[in-house]
């Protein structure tokens, strides 16, 4: 059974149109984060939030920006999609930051038209 | 800043052979280092969690080591499979969240 879900699993915006991702689990984990995959790359994390508290990387764009509205949901909104944001977006969580095993869901890839 | 290191790149065998792939990091000072597969287009599965007190786990066909002094890892794949065919990333984590190799993009040839 899918522990961490991401809807949807493809997503087509269009240039400057506001989109939000979303990732549910059922694994009551304190911890869950936003990474973005670029062909080839790394996955980059763009922030993570630990119980309510928002943490966001330095160099995340300011377009990013996440909710969590209770411990099960967290979402990512691109204000203003650039073609440079075309990406697999991952969600992942896990119970205690950087110690115990990160879960992830099964991606949302982004298109910008 | 940690940063982690993977080689190779790309990696091609033929079926049957045993392989290894492996993953460095700059910072020693690790709590935990996890391996995953990612298939084309999709997310990432675990695959093994080493604890930073542990050498190595194991898991059916696969074995992860590792020698954090030296900031090391490898993934040993025994008796490839074409189904093994997808990347391997490593990632490590000091109370922080994940940090990220490239990946190795292993293709197994039937």
């Amino acid at each position: 059974d899918a522990m961490v879900i991401q809807n949807p699993r493809y997503q087509v915006t269009q240039f400057g149109k506001p989109v939000t991702l979303s990732c549910s689990q059922t694994l009551n984990h304190n911890v869950m984060y936003w990474y973005q995959q670029k062909s080839s790359q790394a996955p980059k994390l763009l922030f993570h939030y630990y119980d309510k508290d928002f943490n966001n990387e330095a160099d995340t764009p300011d377009n990013f920006q996440s909710r969590r509205p209770n411990t099960s949901f967290c979402f990512l909104d691109i204000r203003s999609p650039g073609l440079g944001d075309a990406a697999m977006y991952l969600c992942a969580t896990n119970s205690n930051l950087g110690v115990t095993e990160a879960f992830f869901g099964q991606g949302t890839r982004l298109t910008v038209v | 800043k940690q940063e982690v290191t993977q080689i190779p790149a790309a990696l091609s065998v033929p079926e049957g052979e045993n392989l290894v792939l492996n993953c460095s990091f700059t910072d020693s000072a690790i709590y935990n280092l996890q391996w995953f597969r990612q298939d084309p287009g999709k997310g990432l599965t675990s695959l093994l969690l080493i604890q930073s007190s542990q050498r190595e786990q194991t898991s059916g066909r696969l074995n992860a080591s590792l020698d954090k002094s030296s900031g090391r890892s490898t993934l040993y794949i025994a008796a490839s499979q074409p189904g093994d065919s997808a990347t391997y990333l490593c990632a490590v984590a000091l109370n922080t969240p994940l940090v990220f190799g490239k990946g190795t993009r292993l293709s197994v040839i039937a």
